[in-house]
Order: structure tokens, then C-alpha cells, then sequence
């Protein structure tokens, strides 16, 4: 039981570029967010999902996309990457009990 | 609308000392409350959660915290902390299956 793994563990983008953050759980849960993290500001909600095909913006969704095509899957893309978006990002699922379960997080860099 | 606010950025604590981590929240009629803890270059770990009954919660990491309806609090706290215990500490309020987190308090041990 792996838990939640995102991959990569580290990425540097230029402006400009795009990429995708992968995010899988095997726990079978429904719910599943996507987070940033910057320094002092603790965890931002960028996008969630309550289940495969169902997807809503967080707090911060903007320059950020979703897609739930799987229960266990729910990758994060980047299209145009800016400066502002360098971050820590973590994904999460969610238990029985309202527990969410965090990745280990992509360091992402923009430059 | 729910909302978390950590008073203390930095708490620096000699080993062997007792530590208490402080939240201020604002929450609705049923509050779900939640302490993760980061180690460095790590994800999110649960470290205590407040649903409803016993208001006496023990944790992970010899961790305890008792539920305050009526000053709104769940403050953990540690007798005795270990080097180990360096980390940063989030609190969280769920808000309908969204956590709300707060700015996150980063605990140093001295030797």
C-alpha cells in the first residue's frame, strides 16, 4: 500500500513552458486536492476532486488545470509557467473519516 | 467562513521541554479540527484530529490535545519533546470535505 505518490520529486521550468504533475493514490478514496505551499503561507487549495470526472477550483486555481479520468489518478498542468508559481505543491486524498492522506510533493522551480 | 490563524511563526524549545502549539480558529457548528506535522522536505503527517465525544485526544509523537469548545481551542501538547520533534506544525478547520489551513508554526529543539 503505497499511499499517495506524486511525481516528479523536483522540476525546473522556464517561463512559458508547461508541464504536468502526476498524483496517484491506492487507497480507492473519492476526494482528492491539489495544494501549494509557500513560505509563511501554509496550504493553498488549488483544485479538488469528489470523485473520477468530477473536478472544482480551490482558492487558487488560477494559471492551473485538473483532470479526475480515474478514481486513482488526478494529475495537475501547468501551461504557461510563471515565476509566481514556484512553489512546493502537494496532493492529497481523503479518508473515511475526513483524513487526507499527503504525497511526499514536487519542489517546482520557474525561471 | 471558517478561519485559522497561528500566533506563533517560531517557537524554539530546549529538549527535554515541554512544548504547546496554539491555533485560533473560527468555525461553524460542528468543527472538524486538525494538527499535521512537515518534517523537513517531507509531506503532511497527521498528528491529532477533533471530530466530536471524548475531548481528549492522544496523538502520534506523544502528542495530546484537549477540545475547548468554549475558548476554541485544540492546542497539542508535549511534555517532554525530542530532537525529533523539529518539524513544522499546521492546524486545520474542515469546511464542507476543504481543509483551511493555517500559516504553520516551525519548531526548533536546542540541544
Amino acid at each position: 500500500n503505497a499511499g499517495v505518490t506524486q511525481t516528479p520529486k523536483f522540476r525546473i521550468l522556464k517561463i512559458g513552458q508547461s508541464m504536468t504533475l502526476q498524483c496517484t493514490q491506492d487507497m480507492n478514496h473519492n476526494y482528492m486536492y491539489w495544494y501549494r505551499q509557500d513560505p509563511g503561507m501554509g496550504l493553498k487549495l488549488i483544485y479538488y476532486s469528489v470523485g473520477a470526472g468530477i473536478t472544482d477550483k480551490g482558492e487558487v486555481p488560477n494559471g492551473y488545470n485538473v483532470s479526475r479520468s480515474t478514481t486513482e489518478d488526478f494529475p495537475l498542468r501547468l501551461e504557461l509557467a510563471a515565476p509566481s508559481q514556484t512553489s512546493v505543491y502537494f496532493c492529497a486524498s481523503e479518508g473515511q473519516y475526513n483524513e487526507q492522506f499527503f504525497g511526499p510533493g514536487t519542489r517546482l522551480t520557474v525561471l | 467562513a471558517q478561519s485559522v490563524t497561528q500566533p506563533d511563526i517560531h517557537i524554539t524549545v530546549s529538549e527535554g521541554a515541554s512544548l504547546e502549539l496554539r491555533c485560533n480558529y473560527s468555525y461553524g457548528a460542528t468543527p472538524y479540527l486538525f494538527w499535521y506535522v512537515q518534517s523537513p522536505g517531507q509531506g503532511l503527517q497527521l498528528l491529532l484530529k477533533y471530530f466530536s465525544g471524548d475531548t481528549l485526544v492522544q496523538g502520534i509523537k506523544g502528542f495530546e490535545a484537549e477540545f475547548k469548545r468554549s475558548q476554541s481551542s485544540f492546542n497539542p501538547r508535549k511534555p517532554s519533546v525530542h530532537w525529533s520533534d523539529a518539524a513544522e506544525y499546521f492546524c486545520a478547520v474542515d469546511a464542507g470535505n476543504k481543509l483551511t489551513f493555517g500559516g504553520g508554526t516551525r519548531v526548533l529543539v536546542k540541544p
